[in-house]
């Protein structure tokens, strides 16, 4: 078990590129997240799978954003022409279903964004 | 909408002394989770305590342990005999069910 796995660490793109982060989510957790997270503030909600099936999304995943988990096992976020206010720390989280499972999300290192 | 609130931006403690983190959280759920997360500077956010609402008996972990008064929806947490690899962002957080709510966090800085 190697934890929850996500690429690329670190990205620097110009205002307007597309950009696309990985995550790998611990074997077997069946629930996959996203969160994003800027300087001196805590992670924020953006999207949620079971399997392969997005269950919720929250306001902040504008049109430009979208996510993809299609065999239910790694999970895409891409963000269609950046912008400025992009920039931020993307976060992915895994976890188990079932009440056994105590519930507990597990994040992954993150992924740096700047927009320049 | 479920808020958590931690009304210490920035705390601070000698080695091997004891601090407490506070935290409160609003919610009209009855079962739900409450945890604590620490994410050392560039680091993995990881988990340092969790809490079911449902058990009255408040949770420990090694030196970390909360103060869980479901009434006032608080959750504190205490860490004793701080060491100097307890310096992070410390979070609280709330599930209940689907996803985590997180507060804005607490900056712990350990002094030698």
């Amino acid at each position: 078990d190697t934890g929850v796995s996500q690429d690329p660490r670190h990205k620097i793109t110009k205002r307007g590129q597309n950009v696309t982060f990985r995550c790998d989510p611990i074997s077997e957790h069946n629930r996959l997240y996203w969160y994003r997270q800027t300087l001196g503030q805590g992670p924020e909600f953006l999207t949620y799978f079971q399997n392969e099936a997005q269950l919720e999304k929250s306001r902040l995943l504008s049109d430009r954003f979208s996510a993809e988990r299609p065999k239910g096992s790694f999970s895409t976020l891409e963000i269609q022409r950046t912008e400025q206010g992009d920039s931020a720390m993307y976060l992915c989280a895994s976890s188990p279903t079932g009440r056994f499972s105590g519930n507990t999300i597990y994040f992954g290192e993150g992924s740096w964004l700047t927009v320049v | 909408a479920q808020t958590v609130t931690q009304s210490q931006p920035e705390m601070s403690v000698q080695e091997a002394e004891t601090v407490t983190l506070s935290c409160t959280y609003d919610t009209s759920e009855s079962d739900y989770y409450l945890f604590w997360y620490k994410q050392p500077p560039s680091r993995q956010m990881i988990l340092v305590i969790r809490q079911e609402a449902y058990k009255q008996q408040n949770a420990t972990e090694n030196r970390f342990s909360v103060n869980f008064q479901k009434a006032a929806k608080s959750f504190s947490l205490k860490i004793s005999d701080s060491q100097l690899g307890d310096a992070a962002m410390y979070f609280c957080a709330y599930r209940a069910p689907e996803k985590l709510v997180f507060g804005k966090g607490t900056k712990l800085t350990v002094n030698p």
